[in-house]
């Protein structure tokens, strides 16, 4: 079984700019969840999709985000523009069930660098 | 907000021997509780997880022990390898999963 797969694996850009990354989630799994890890602190929650509905965007901490999954496969979160805080390790995870205690399956994440 | 306290964010200790994090949450709601390993450049990995109807939870080299009381859990890591070296990240879940801020083990050979 092929695993939760991110693009790219790093970016830099200058503040301002847009980026975007791509997850492609386990086949299968209906569950798709976005993370940010900022240097040396807590992975923190940014949303949830099940299949291509957000079931919970509590974490997304300005409009400057957006996270699409159009059709329900692979999503996209875009940061436009964005800002020197944006700088971190997005992690994209995966699980079949919309329970919360199903085992989450980690992509390799997007290491993001905001000049 | 909910929050869950990890201790140490460093740990270095000699090969062969033991190392234990420990992790305090804040949500009386949460009731599972997976611990992830992460190695440098790799993804972070499930490695042992416990429920709350459980106290205690052993797998080969490593265990997970859970005081709902406290609101606290440990992991457990006996006889550590140099393969053992990676951040260790707790986490508890209730409606939503939230993470403690990873501990660096590093096993000395």
């Amino acid at each position: 079984e092929a695993g939760v797969t991110q693009f790219p694996s790093h970016s830099v850009i200058e503040k301002g700019q847009t980026v975007t990354l791509r997850c492609d989630p386990i086949s299968g799994h209906d569950n798709l969840y976005w993370y940010r890890r900022v240097m040396g602190k807590e992975i923190k929650f940014l949303l949830h999709f099940v299949k291509e509905s957000k079931q919970d965007e509590s974490g997304m901490p300005n409009n400057r985000f957006l996270a699409e999954r159009t059709g329900g496969t692979y999503s996209t979160l875009k940061v436009q523009p964005a800002e020197l805080e944006d700088s971190g390790v997005y992690f994209c995870a995966s699980s079949r069930s919309e329970s919360s205690t199903d085992t989450q399956y980690f992509g390799p994440g997007t290491r993001l660098t905001v000049l | 907000g909910e929050n869950v306290e990890q201790h140490p964010s460093t740990l270095s200790v000699q090969e062969g021997d033991s190392a234990v994090i420990k992790c305090t949450y804040s949500d009386s709601a949460s009731n599972y509780f997976p611990w992830y390993k992460q190695e440098l450049g790799k993804r972070p990995q499930l490695i042992i997880d416990i429920r709350s109807n459980v106290g205690e939870k052993k797998d080969q080299r490593i265990a997970v022990t859970l005081n709902k009381t406290a609101k606290h859990f440990s992991l457990h890591i006996t006889e550590t390898q140099p393969e053992d070296s990676a951040v260790y990240f707790c986490a508890a879940i209730a409606s939503k999963i939230i993470f403690g801020s990873g501990t660096r083990l590093s096993i000395q050979p």
